[in-house]
């Protein structure tokens, strides 16, 4: 049982270049989220989505866009990088049924703008 | 605006201490909270859940409260081991709302 993935784990961008992260779960949850991490920022929440087809603005989202067209997948897309946009990226999901909230997280990407 | 608090931002105690870790937060319309560990380098792994009606969960030797009308939750670690070093965060969720609200989270040290 994989959980969630995120693909790549890494990666090296040059201001205004494009990149899209992907986000898989397999454990059929409804909501998905993609957080970023900074050095005393704490998570900050970029977008989310409640359900196949819907996203939804968090705390961060300039700059950012996503897309869920399949339940078990969400992407976050960058469409032309920053220098701020370095950071580690986490997606998470959850599902509302038991355990009403629980939150699986990936082991997160690390992306450095130069 | 929820905003959610951890002091101390680090700590470091010998091991076999039994030691509280804070969290409070502004908005007590919460759904619920969660704390989590994160180890270095690594994604987060959801610790306890604690539903807005509950008053705590316990998980081994994890135990966490909840007082919603105080804004306030202690994550209570029982005889502390050095393999409980990690970062710990608590985070809201407001009125079901699908979005969760983290703190800065708590390093602990426990030194053998």
């Amino acid at each position: 049982n994989a959980g969630v993935t995120q693909t790549p784990k890494f990666r090296v961008l040059k201001t205004g270049q494009s990149m899209t992260l992907l986000c898989a779960q397999d454990m059929n949850h409804e909501y998905m989220y993609w957080y970023r991490q900074d050095p005393g920022m704490g998570l900050r929440l970029i977008h989310y989505s409640v359900g196949e087809g819907t996203t939804a603005k968090g705390e961060v989202p300039d700059g950012y866009n996503v897309s869920r067209l399949k339940k078990q997948n969400f992407l976050l897309g960058l469409e032309s990088a920053a220098p701020s946009q370095t950071s580690v990226y986490f997606c998470a999901s959850s599902g509302r049924g038991r355990k009403n909230g629980e939150l699986f997280f990936g082991e997160g990407s690390r992306l450095t703008v130069l | 605006k929820q905003e959610v608090t951890q002091i101390p931002a680090a700590l470091s105690v010998p091991e076999g201490e039994n030691l509280v870790l804070n969290c409070s937060f502004t908005d007590s319309a919460i759904y619920n909270l969660q704390w989590f560990r994160q180890d270095p380098g690594k994604g987060l792994t959801s610790l306890l859940l604690i539903q807005s009606s509950q008053r705590e969960q316990t998980s081994g030797r994890l135990n966490a409260s909840l007082d919603k009308s105080s804004g306030r939750s202690t994550l209570y670690i029982a005889a502390s081991q050095p393999g409980d070093s990690a970062t710990y965060l608590c985070a809201v969720e407001r009125s079901n709302t699908g979005k969760l609200i983290f703190g800065q989270g708590t390093t602990l040290q426990v030194k053998p």
